[in-house]
């Protein structure tokens, strides 16, 4: 079957740095993307790798490694809007996207 | 409009009772997409739509129907509702160029 992990929840301080892990086994890769969602709105697109390697925009950045099935979502400078579930979704073979259940981050001041 | 728009906001349903959820883009995109958001859960998509014209079946199709007249509008009905319909539904599109999918701002609905 084809499985998205990421942890559930995670907690850390304004201004520090955070990593959010995301391992998949999927029928097929052809990309990877992570979304933010703020409680009570819609997913909004943060980044896309489909090649291994780092992708950095601005404060985020996002690896992946295609041999590992692994990615991370790294936040730098944390801020409390940063406050948000994490979502990371694969595109499968049949290029349609299979969804982690979301890391639910806490900022704390 | 801009973007995607999705109506209702909020619904509570009785059991057995009919439903359409509307959903329209002004970004031309071809793609449409429905899912459903339960807590605990990824997005679990219900139906597709590559282009105006043809739908097909996601993850989680049964009770769920769609129809696709157009490129704007996805609607997507519910026939019969039960409880275990009771979800946060959104639609998205995607552009053809990166696939990247965008999100309307979602109907929460409760069957009881």
């Amino acid at each position: 079957g084809q499985n998205i992990d990421q942890p559930t929840e995670m907690t850390a301080t304004e201004g520090a740095i955070v990593q959010i892990n995301c391992t998949y086994q999927t029928s097929g890769f052809n990309g990877l993307f992570w979304y933010q969602q703020h409680a009570g709105e819609a997913p909004t697109f943060l980044s896309y790798n489909v090649l291994d390697g780092l992708e950095e925009k601005g404060r985020f950045s996002s690896f992946l490694s295609r041999s590992k099935g692994y990615s991370y979502l790294l936040l730098k400078e944390l801020q409390m809007k940063d406050s948000a579930s994490y979502l990371c979704a694969v595109r499968d073979s049949n290029y349609q996207l299979i969804w982690g259940a979301g890391t639910k981050l806490i900022i704390k001041p | 409009i801009a973007g995607i728009t999705q109506a209702p906001t909020s619904q509570i349903l009785a059991a057995g009772r009919r439903m359409t959820l509307r959903c329209t883009q002004d970004m031309r995109h071809n793609a449409m997409y429905w899912y459903r958001q339960d807590l605990g859960l990824g997005l679990r998509l219900i139906h597709y739509s590559n282009t105006a014209g043809t739908t097909g079946k996601g993850e989680v199709p049964d009770g769920y129907s769609v129809s696709r007249a157009n490129t704007d509008d996805f609607p997507l009905t519910l026939a019969s509702a039960v409880p275990s319909q009771t979800s946060v539904y959104f639609c998205a599109s995607s552009d053809s160029d990166t696939d990247t999918q965008y999100f309307g701002p979602g109907t929460r609905l409760t069957v009881l």
